[in-house]
Formats: structure tokens, sequence, C-alpha cells
């Protein structure tokens, strides 16, 4: 039973690219949340959400950051146009339906390094 | 808002030293609170949790008590060993309107010598 895969593992881009991150749930888990952590702080809550469907993206920037969770495939966070500061680990969880805390699995987290 | 604060770190100590990590929180209603453990290069792991008041979560030799009167999770051990070396992330669920939403704390992280 493979747990939360997240890929690629590190990804460097130039600033003002695109970076795609990916992130496939545990098997049965339809409750997918992306959390980025910069360097030297905590988790910090992006976006969640659920198949074709966004639950709550109150922790998303405005611009250039969008996630996705189609009805077949990974979920998608998508950074357009990145700059030096959206250098960080992006932790994907998922979690069953009505998932607790103790519910939600990580993945390894995606290394985003921007030069 | 939701809010975890946690100890400043680094810490450092030596193999069979007892362990202390100060873990409050700010929350509205009753939430849930867990300890993740994050090893290098991986992701995070739930170590324990509580879901209510005076309820003590336990595991690997590490326990942590849900003080709701001064709002606290301090994690202890009482004898570590060079292999708990990571960072600790204590975390709260309010649940509620943050369903679906980890709070979680800076991260302290833990060094242990031989």
């Amino acid at each position: 039973n493979a747990g939360v895969m997240q890929n690629p593992r590190h990804l460097v881009r130039r600033r003002g690219q695109e970076a795609r991150l990916r992130c496939s749930p545990m098997k049965g888990h339809s409750h997918v949340y992306w959390y980025r952590q910069l360097p030297e702080e905590g988790l910090k809550f992006m976006v969640y959400l659920q198949k074709e469907n966004i639950i709550d993206e109150s922790g998303m920037p405005k611009e250039r950051f969008s996630a996705e969770f189609p009805k077949e495939g990974p979920s998608i966070l998508r950074i357009q146009q990145v700059v030096r500061g959206d250098s960080a680990a992006y932790f994907c969880a998922s979690s069953p339906p009505f998932g607790t805390g103790d519910g939600y699995t990580f993945g390894s987290g995606t290394r985003l390094t921007v030069v | 808002g939701n809010s975890v604060t946690q100890m400043e770190g680094p810490v450092t100590l030596s193999e069979e030293a007892f362990l202390t990590i100060n873990c409050t929180y700010t929350a509205t209603g009753y939430p849930s609170l867990f300890w993740y453990v994050q090893y290098p290069g991986e992701g995070l792991q739930l170590l324990l949790k509580a879901t209510k008041a005076d309820d003590k979560g336990s595991n690997k030799g590490f326990e942590a008590t849900y003080r709701k009167e001064t709002t606290s999770f301090h994690l202890e051990k009482g004898s570590v060993q060079v292999s708990d070396s990571a960072v600790y992330f204590c975390a709260l669920d309010a649940g509620g309107t943050s369903y679906g939403k980890l709070t979680f704390g800076q991260g302290t992280i833990l060094t242990v010598h031989p």
C-alpha cells in the first residue's frame, strides 16, 4: 500500500519559469492538502482539495499559484513565473473523507529551488 | 486565529538525557493536538496525538499531555537516543470551519550525541 507520492523530489527553476508539483494520494484517500515549508519555519497550510473541487484555498497566494485535483490523475500545484521567494519545501498530505490530523499521511515533499 | 508556539531550538542532548520540548497553543473551541517528527530529507510522520483535555498521547517512549488550563502540549522522553535526532513539530486541528487545516509550530531541531 503505497503512501503519498510526490514528484519530483527536487526541482530547480530559473526566475520566471513555471513549476509543477505533483501529488498522488494514498489509495482510498480522496482529500488532498498542500503545505509550504519556508527555510527554518513550520509548515503553512496552502490549499485543501477534493476530487474536482477546491474546498479551502485561504492559504494560497493570490497570484501565480493554483492547484487542482482532477477526477483522474494526481493533484497538481502550479506556480507560474517563479521568484526566489518561492524556494521552499512543498508537502502534500492526503486523508480519507472527514479525516482529522491523525488521518493525514504526508508525502516526502518537493524541494523547489529558484535560481 | 489559531496558533502554535514551540520552544526555540535547536536542542542538543547527550544520549540517555531527558527531553522536553515545550508547546503552547491558541485556539477556539476544543482542538486536537499532535506531535509530528521529520527525519532528514523525509516527510512528516505522526508521532502522537491527543483529542481532549487531560488525554496523554504516547509512542516510542515519547509522551505529551493535553493541558487545557495551561493550553500546552509539551513533548517529553525520559531517555533519548541518537536515532531521535530530527525536527519535531507541534500542531493542532481546530476542526469546525478550520476543518482540514493543520496549524503547525515552527519546529524544534533535536540533535542527540552519543
